[in-house]
């Protein structure tokens, strides 16, 4: 079956613009999970979205936001991106629970 | 707060040697344990988990030892091959009874783990 699907694989911006990330889960997963890793921080958790709601958020200032759509897709945008936004943004889905399956990522570059 | 830890950045071994990969953690809400391979600009790929109810879980070459008193838990690979080379992550979750558990996922900051031929 497939897998965790994002979109694009790369994206450079500039300072100041906005951004949207895409992530298609496996079929009939129904949680969505972002994350963002940066050498400094880690793997950090952005928010998760189920049946089109937001259940969970991490510790990102608002500028950060995301949403599910009725078939599960979700996206992920930063707006009035810095430099610190430099990052590669991983989203992760899941049935319920606990096990959660991985996408390649997103590698954002802001200059 | 680093809730989860893994105090090895590092770790060689020789092919067909044991590794063992370690991680603590703080928050005993925890109640779910995972350990992720990963290579450089791609996802974290699933290994193996342990739920909070067993001290032991295996599957083919890779064991997780969780010990809860002491909030640890290990990963062992054997034996360990040129193809296991990558990071290796820890991470843990809190069920819904931790109230604010879905979907999160903590990782530890990784383990670079080196297997030579």
């Amino acid at each position: 079956k497939a897998g965790v699907t994002q979109t694009p694989r790369y994206l450079i911006k500039t300072r100041g613009q906005q951004v949207t990330l895409s992530c298609s889960p496996i079929s009939g997963h129904r949680s969505v999970s972002w994350y963002q890793q940066t050498p400094g921080q880690g793997l950090q958790f952005l928010f998760e979205y189920f049946s089109e709601t937001q259940r969970n958020k991490g510790n990102f200032p608002g500028r950060f936001s995301g949403r599910q759509f009725s078939n599960s897709r979700s996206e992920m945008n930063v707006s009035t991106l810095e430099l610190g936004d430099s990052a590669l943004y991983l989203c992760a889905s899941s049935l319920e629970g606990h096990g959660y399956t991985f996408g390649s990522g997103t590698r954002l570059t802001v200059v | 707060d680093q809730q989860v830890k893994q105090n090895s950045p590092s770790l060689s071994v020789q092919e067909g040697r044991i590794s063992i990969l370690n991680c603590d953690y703080t928050n005993s809400m925890f109640d779910y344990f995972l350990w992720y391979k990963k290579y450089p600009a791609e996802g974290p790929t699933f290994l193996i988990s342990i739920s909070s109810i067993k001290d032991k879980n295996e599957d083919g070459r890779f064991t997780v030892f969780l010990n809860k008193s002491a909030k640890h838990l290990s990963l062992h690979i054997v034996p360990s091959q040129p193809g296991d080379s990558a990071v290796y992550f820890c991470a843990a979750s809190a069920g819904p009874a931790g109230g604010t558990s879905y979907g999160k996922l903590t990782f530890g900051q990784g383990t670079i783990l080196t297997v030579h031929p």
